[in-house]
């Protein structure tokens, strides 16, 4: 059994650059969630999806974001034209159901030079 | 809107003693409660959650915690502090089956010899 994966583990860009992370959840979840952790911080939720629906999203969650998961399965999250606040943990979350545990990835750590 | 209020960012107890991490939440409805542990450059794991019924839950790793809805409180203890207990505690609120779970900015609990 694989838990949630996430890749990649860290990626350094140039502010203005775009990047995409992606999220691999435990087979057969059908809820996937996105969440930023900033440093000395709590996880902030950023957006939900529901197999392959996009069912919520955040304030924090600007146009330069975007989020995907095309076929129910793995999920992209896109930062267009980051921005050195952009600096943080991104955390993926799946869960199997409404009233199931979330279980997390390790996360994908972003520095914006 | 739900929020949770951790109290004390940092803790420092010695091994073998009680540890106490606070957790104080702010919830419309009747919430569901959750407290995770996240090791330095992993994800997070669930230790334990409140959902509905018994209101001490007990967790892994010799966790446990009570939910006082009285005190609108969560604490989380563990009566012996091992070594490998060091690690950043978070508490989080959700609705039943609300998507949109709230942490805590977490608690950095320190282990001494």
């Amino acid at each position: 059994d694989t838990g949630v994966s996430q890749d990649p583990r860290h990626k350094i860009t140039k502010r203005g650059q775009n990047v995409t992370f992606r999220c691999d959840p435990i087979s057969e979840h059908n809820r996937l969630y996105w969440y930023r952790q900033t440093l000395g911080q709590g996880p902030e939720f950023l957006t939900y999806f529901q197999n392959e629906a996009q069912l919520e999203k955040s304030r924090l969650l600007s146009d330069r974001f975007s989020a995907e998961r095309p076929k129910g399965s793995f999920s992209t999250l896109e930062i267009q034209r980051t921005e050195q606040g952009d600096s943080a943990m991104y955390l993926c979350a799946s869960r199997a159901g409404a009233y199931n545990e979330q279980f997390f990835g390790p996360g994908t750590r972003l520095t914006v030079l | 809107a739900q929020s949770v209020t951790q109290l004390g960012s940092h803790v420092s107890v010695s091994e073998g003693a009680l540890v106490l991490l606070r957790c104080n939440y702010s919830s419309s409805v009747p919430p569901y409660l959750f407290w995770y542990v996240q090791y330095p450059n992993q994800g997070l794991q669930l230790l334990l959650k409140y959902t509905t019924g018994a209101t001490l839950v007990k967790g892994i790793n010799g966790f446990e915690a009570e939910f006082k809805k009285s005190e609108t409180s969560f604490h989380l203890t563990k009566p012996s502090a091992h070594m490998s207990d060091a690690a950043e505690y978070f508490c989080a609120v959700s609705r039943d089956n609300n998507n949109d779970m709230r942490f805590g900015a977490g608690t950095r609990l320190t282990v001494k010899p």
